[in-house]
């Protein structure tokens, strides 16, 4: 099966930076997402690394390593609509399955900007 | 514009009463599923459908019934609610294949059941 560990909660100061981690065990691991969650919303898509290294978009950048079957999410330049839940989700290549790309999503981590 | 739309946004039902949980996406999408979200863990997927009449379970299935007769829709049907399945449920959908766009889920607004 697939599992997924990130911390349920991180305080970060307007302008600062943070990271927030993303450790995964699978069995066919095909790549690895991030989505963004505000308080009542719908998730929406950050970001996908399926090779090793950085993704940068805007002032998110997202990072993997396959090797260490870790990720992480970076926000630089924090601002207070920062203020939201962030899941990672694995993108696992099923078995037997014909092709099927399951998604499994992390518990979230939820990230308070304060002033 | 591109979107998943989702009905009812909020009900509030009592047990055993079957509903259906509408979604239709105008995307164009092979990929469809349902995802319920519970305080703690995260979003859990109920079932997906590669295609038209093609359906699957994902995780936490017990309850719950799809069909997709249409590309565009897959309603997510209760025939007995009962309380722990009060939940928020979302159903997103996605291209599939090598294609741009396929690693990218796009959300409905969701939908808030509360079963008495």
């Amino acid at each position: 099966g697939q599992s997924l560990e990130q911390p349920s909660e991180v305080t970060a100061v307007e302008g600062a930076i943070v990271q927030i981690n993303c450790t995964y065990q699978t069995s066919g691991f095909y790549g690895l997402s991030w989505y963004q969650q505000h308080d009542g919303g719908a998730p929406t898509f950050l970001s996908y690394n399926g090779l090793d290294g950085l993704e940068e978009t805007g002032r998110f950048s997202s990072f993997l390593s396959r090797s260490d079957s870790y990720g992480y999410l970076l926000l630089q330049e924090l601002q207070m609509k920062d203020s939201a839940s962030y899941f990672c989700a694995v993108r696992d290549l099923l078995l037997n399955s014909g092709g099927y790309q399951k998604v499994t999503f992390g518990t979230g981590t939820k990230l308070q900007v304060i002033p | 514009e591109a979107q998943v739309t989702q009905n009812p946004r909020y009900l509030i039902t009592v047990t055993g009463k079957k509903l259906t949980v509408t979604c239709s996406q105008n995307m164009n999408h092979e990929y469809m599923s349902w995802y319920r979200q519970d305080p703690g863990l995260g979003l859990r997927q109920i079932y997906y459908s590669m295609n038209v009449e093609v359906t699957d379970k994902g995780d936490v299935p017990e309850g719950y019934k799809v069909s997709r007769k249409e590309k565009r829709n897959f309603p997510l049907i209760l025939e007995s609610p009962s309380p722990n399945q009060t939940s928020l449920y979302f159903c997103a959908s996605r291209k599939t294949g090598r294609v741009a766009g396929a690693n990218v889920l796009t959300f409905g607004a969701g939908s808030r059941l509360t079963v008495l």
